[in-house]
């Protein structure tokens, strides 16, 4: 069980360029996530899927788009990079409703992305 | 809109010692989650605590505790007999029915030898 991976973990990008992070996991969970981290703001929901081909917006979507193929993978991606971009991002997974005594309501988190727009 | 407040921006401790984190909430939901995430610098989440609000007893967790006030919407990470790998940041979150995580802005935790 590889829980919540993400690719990569360091990315320097220019003004203007696209790219996208990866984001997989192998519990089987519907609910996944995509959060940036500011120093002195905590984690803020970017973008959310509560099961394949469902999503929707977070707190802080804009600049950002993504979808949900398949059950296992949720990409995020930066379609022109900006420097207010440049954050650690985190992927996260979970079932898909808290299920009182299940323990399914806890959130599992991938190592991260750092990323940086010049 | 839920809200999460963390008023200690920094703290420390001594090794060995006790040391509680404060976390207060808002929300209008009955039933709810509460958790307390340890980041350490090597910047991987990590779930310390979790608390069901429809539960009275205070989660526990070896030398993790929660004071729990559910009134009050208090939710307050005590941790005993501090160690050096204490030394993090810590995000309280809430999780609501609609499923997403809204975190603090976290309390970094100095644990002095």
């Amino acid at each position: 069980n590889a829980g919540v991976t993400q690719t990569p973990k360091f990315q320097v990008l220019k003004t203007g360029q696209s790219m996208t992070l990866q984001c997989a996991q192998d519990m089987n969970h519907e609910y996944m996530s995509w959060y940036r981290q500011d120093p002195g703001m905590g984690l803020r929901l970017i973008h959310y899927s509560v099961g394949a081909g469902i999503t929707d917006q977070g707190e802080v979507p804009n600049g950002y788009n993504v979808s949900r193929s398949t059950t296992e993978d949720f990409p995020l991606r930066l379609l022109s990079a900006a420097p207010s971009q440049t954050s650690v991002y985190f992927c996260a997974s979970s079932r898909r409703t808290p299920f009182p005594g299940f323990g399914g309501d806890t959130q599992y988190f991938g190592p991260g992305t750092r990323l940086t727009v010049l | 809109a839920q809200t999460v407040t963390q008023s200690q921006p920094e703290m420390s401790v001594q090794e060995a010692e006790t040391v509680t984190l404060s976390c207060t909430y808002d929300t209008s939901e009955n039933n709810y989650y509460l958790f307390w995430y340890k980041q350490p610098p090597s910047r991987q989440m990590i779930l310390v605590i979790r608390q069901e609000a429809y539960k009275q007893q205070n989660a526990t967790e070896n030398r993790f505790s929660v004071n729990f006030q559910k009134a009050a919407k208090s939710f307050s990470l005590k941790i005993s007999d501090s160690q050096l790998g204490d030394t993090a940041m810590y995000f309280c979150a809430f999780r609501g029915s609609q499923g997403n995580l809204i975190f603090g802005k976290g309390t970094k935790l100095s644990v002095k030898p």
